[in-house]
């Protein structure tokens, strides 16, 4: 049972460059989410996507885009880095709006 | 949904009970308190999570006042390992909101 299964677990990316962080669940879940977090702070909602065909923006969604590809998978898109963005990466997801949400453990992302 | 306010640190002693208050006085009738823990860098992970009534599970016990105005998370035999940042969350249930946005939380010192 894995749970929410985030890839990569690290990730270094020249300023310009472009990738796609990818995140999976594995119990049949509704909602996805993606955040991110600086050293010292709390996690900010990037995208969010209520059900398989959705997304919606969080608090920063700024350069940033998102797939829900399917009911398992949510990724999110850097088309061009910035060392703003340098941060950890977790996604989560959750079955309703009333249930408890499950993290995966992280993507570390260093922009230089 | 309801903003929450939660003291920015606090410490306890092992084997003592942590208390860690949540004020929420803008909730509404259908918003829960959910609460969450963060420990070092790893993913959040889900405690606990109530509407009106007391909660106690495995893990921790959860008390919100009458009015619902405010809550408070208990660990009741801390140890070394409960060391981490818990984040007091407001959710408002059912419909379309899936939304699910952090504040900084509070984070807990055990010390031995």
């Amino acid at each position: 049972n894995a749970g929410v299964t985030q890839t990569p677990k690290f990730q270094v990316l020249k300023t310009g460059q472009s990738m796609t962080l990818q995140c999976a669940q594995d119990m049949n879940h509704n909602s996805m989410y993606w955040y991110r977090q600086d050293p010292g702070m709390g996690l900010r909602l990037i995208y969010y996507s209520a059900s398989e065909g959705t997304t919606d923006k969080g608090e920063v969604p700024n350069g940033y885009n998102v797939s829900r590809l399917n009911k398992r998978e949510f990724s999110l898109r850097l088309e061009s880095a910035a060392p703003s963005q340098t941060s950890v990466y977790f996604c989560a997801s959750r079955g309703t709006a009333n249930t408890e949400a499950f993290f995966g453990q992280g993507t570390r992302l260093t922009v230089v | 949904d309801a903003k929450t306010t939660q003291p920015p640190s606090m410490d306890c002693a092992e084997g003592r009970a942590a208390n860690l208050p949540c004020n929420h006085s803008t909730i509404s009738g259908n918003e829960y308190v959910y609460w969450y823990r963060q420990i070092h860098s790893q993913g959040p992970q889900y405690i606990i999570h109530g509407l009106k009534n007391n909660e106690t599970n495995e893990m921790a016990s959860l008390i919100i006042t009458e009015d619902r105005k405010s809550s408070t998370l208990i660990l009741p035999h801390a140890t070394l390992r409960d060391t981490a940042v818990y984040y007091c969350i407001v959710n408002r249930s059912g419909g379309s909101n899936y939304k699910l946005t952090f504040g900084k939380g509070t984070l807990l010192t055990v010390n031995p």
